[in-house]
């Protein structure tokens, strides 16, 4: 069955970077686009970036634009999310999900499938 | 403020049919499709509609999506007590080349 695990979280000083990893399994995530999508304490969701099943294409939301960075590695089914210059607004649980259909990577939202999330809590 | 507008909360008793709307513009909801998401306290967005009014297997009947022109909307019928929840409406949008989502609503059953 289709899995979505995140790792990477924590407790991160404001200023400082963090890598965040969703590992895949169960489908061809080569086929797949994929999204990172936060969420802070109490707060609704927030899409983040999202990648091309090929890596080619990238597209971020402008609040994250310039400090993150989505990439992946199909030949490790794992998707990333690098955030440098941590702010306290980043504190968020972040969840990676897939593309609902094949060979997408920008032009639709994430579909059926989200990880559990893991939490970054960016406090001095 | 989300690019997209749903009403923060929304109501109904058990065996009722509710709708949640969610009003956006001709860059995104008028021109892309649009998903809908049900989020149970502490759990992961569980996708509901996608595609403007397709359910994904496993997603019961009772909850249909559509669409027209600038608006959707979320309908469940036969509410039950489990459909408490958050509900977020979200679509690509074509002039900011990101996905935007609404800013939640969220249901109670009485």
């Amino acid at each position: 069955q289709v899995q979505l695990v995140e790792s990477g979280g924590g407790v991160v000083q404001p200023g400082r970077s963090l890598r965040l990893s969703c590992a895949a399994s169960g489908f061809t995530f080569s086929n797949y686009g994929m999204h990172w999508v936060r969420q802070a304490p109490g707060k609704g969701l927030e899409w983040v970036a999202v990648i091309s099943y090929d890596g080619d294409n990238k597209y971020y939301a402008d609040s994250v634009k310039g400090r993150l960075t989505i990439s992946r590695d199909n030949s490790k089914n794992t998707l990333y999310l690098q955030v440098n210059s941590l702010r306290t607004e980043d504190t968020a649980v972040y969840y990676c999900a897939k593309d609902q259909q094949l060979l997408l990577g920008g032009g639709e939202p994430p579909g059926d499938y989200w990880g559990q999330g893991t939490l970054v809590t960016v406090s001095s | 403020q989300s690019v997209l507008t749903q009403p923060p909360s929304a109501s109904g008793t058990p065996g009722q049919r509710v709708t949640i709307s969610c009003s956006g513009s001709s860059s995104n909801i008028g021109t892309n499709y649009v998903y809908w998401y049900q989020e149970l306290p502490g759990t992961a967005p569980k996708l509901l509609i996608y595609r403007n009014n397709q359910r994904p297997s496993g997603v019961p009947d009772r909850f249909s999506g559509s669409k027209s022109g600038t608006s959707a909307s979320l309908a469940i019928s036969g509410l039950q007590s489990a459909d408490e929840a958050d509900y977020y409406c979200a679509a690509w949008d074509d002039s900011l080349n990101v996905v935007v989502f609404g800013g939640g609503t969220k249901l109670t059953v009485l």
